[in-house]
């Protein structure tokens, strides 16, 4: 089974300042790594994903998150942060075989402050 | 594309009644799930339909839940004798079963309010 761990339930960030949200995971097989993004009242939207190839993947947003297999993290990053980047910060993952449901952690809340 | 909907958005019910959500996934997508998501955590896996078929069912899925997707399009969520427990956001997805990503699109959900 997996599990996935977000070490961190609510982020407060500086507007313009970088942030970083942590994401573990635990699989005994290969597994495909995602962030969603929650704005207030509305589904998750899809931020980013790692499939294979470069361990760093970005967003259209500015996001990005570096895939490391040793560590098994997926720590999603931002450099300079928005007012509207405030929301809750979903990681999951999947495995490699078959089209199976995404396992989620808990979220992080991110809050840009002014 | 007019993405994946959910109706109602909001149900508020009393306990004991029964409830029904729909989910309308994108048309072109033949693979179909349903998660629940509370108060202070990430959504949990219920099922998941290939076309008409339920190949997945979550030990979160009691007798009282039940999911169909009769023509292989919509999908009904039906929670009966609703318990407080119950209050949720219920959230569909839908995916294209080819391809190595089999990307997740998620509706807004159906928030279940049980007093």
């Amino acid at each position: 089974a997996q599990s996935v761990t977000q070490l961190d339930s609510q982020v407060p960030v500086f507007e313009e300042a970088p942030v970083e949200l942590r994401c573990n995971y635990s699989s005994s097989v290969s597994v495909y790594l995602f962030w969603y993004v929650q704005y207030p009242n509305q589904g998750l939207q899809l931020l980013l994903k790692y499939l294979s190839g470069s361990t760093l993947v970005e967003s259209i947003n500015g996001f990005e998150a570096e895939f490391n297999k040793s560590q098994t993290s997926f720590h999603l990053r931002k450099p300079s942060v928005h007012i509207s980047d405030t929301a809750e910060y979903f990681c999951a993952v999947r495995v490699l075989s078959g089209n199976t449901p995404l396992v989620f952690g808990k979220g992080t809340r991110l809050s840009v402050i002014a | 594309d007019t993405g994946v909907s959910q109706n109602p958005r909001h149900k508020i019910t009393k306990r004991g009644q029964n409830v029904t959500f729909r989910c309308d996934p994108i048309s072109e997508h033949n693979r179909l799930y349903w998660y629940r998501q509370t108060l202070g955590q990430g959504p949990e896996f219920l099922t998941y339909f290939q076309n008409e078929a339920q190949l997945e069912k979550s030990r979160l899925l009691s007798d009282r839940f039940s999911a169909e997707r009769p023509k292989g399009s919509f999908s009904t969520l039906e929670i009966q004798r609703t318990e407080q427990g119950d209050s949720a956001m219920y959230l569909c997805a839908s995916s294209f079963g080819q391809g190595k990503s089999y990307e997740q699109y998620f509706g807004p959900g159906t928030r279940l309010t049980v007093t």
